[in-house]
């Protein structure tokens, strides 16, 4: 089992729609979780951060963790085209030999359509 | 505040050279972590320093390593380079726990041949 999945896509949406990314992972002792948005050559753009259960919204952006699940989602209302990107989630453990590493999911490739 | 910025931007090396990237973090960051990025292993931590110190290492062999400077400045060195060492690799940096984080580079494509 990886340590962090994500839904595999790709997901289209139209302009408009809300997108709903999707992230699951194994470690129940994972404490900071972060939404990242790749566009194609370019690095990855951290967009949310989330560490405690419940919902933290930013704009069009929602990110929602369930500890209990061991589950994050990425919810992005009235999607544009611009949004258009490989979006990766990525956990961290703190501490001990976690020290600056994130595990990222295989990220999930997002298309919206006009 | 300045991003990270990330040295050189492109390199084709042939196998069997060693290479040297190197990494500025935003100002007032200490620790800088490294990762790897290909198509069919996605993002893979290399190793993070805080403090001129490698706290954590990830599963790589040991021709890939790396250093901090007193400024937070770091440069990832592999030696002995391999076709499968092709790849975009990216230094991110972030202020100390618990807050971790953290904010990308540009990245390096390396190419080798």
């Amino acid at each position: 089992q990886k340590e962090v999945e994500q839904n595999s896509g790709p997901l289209s949406v139209p302009e408009g729609a809300i997108a709903s990314l999707n992230c699951t992972y194994s470690d129940r002792v994972s404490q900071s979780f972060f939404w990242y948005r790749q566009y194609s050559g370019k690095s990855p753009e951290l967009i949310m951060s989330i560490y405690s259960n419940g919902d933290k919204e930013d704009g069009r952006f929602t990110a929602q963790l369930n500890k209990a699940s061991q589950y994050v989602s990425l919810l992005i209302r009235d999607s544009q085209p611009s949004d258009s990107a490989t979006y990766l989630c990525a956990v961290n453990k703190l501490g001990g030999t976690s020290y600056g590493k994130l595990t990222f999911g295989q990220g999930t490739i997002l298309t919206v359509h006009p | 505040k300045a991003g990270v910025t990330q040295t050189p931007r492109y390199l084709i090396k042939t196998r069997g050279q060693q290479v040297t990237l190197s990494c500025s973090p935003i100002s007032g960051h200490r620790s800088v972590s490294w990762y790897q990025q290909t198509p069919g292993q996605g993002l893979q931590f290399l190793f993070e320093y805080f403090s001129e110190t490698q706290r954590n290492k990830g599963n790589f062999p040991g021709r890939f390593s790396g250093r901090q400077f007193s400024n937070s400045r770091s440069e990832m060195n592999v030696s002995t380079l391999e076709l499968g060492d092709s790849a975009l690799y990216l230094c991110a940096s972030s202020l100390e726990p618990p807050r971790y984080e953290q904010y990308f580079g540009p990245g390096t494509r390396l190419t080798v041949t």
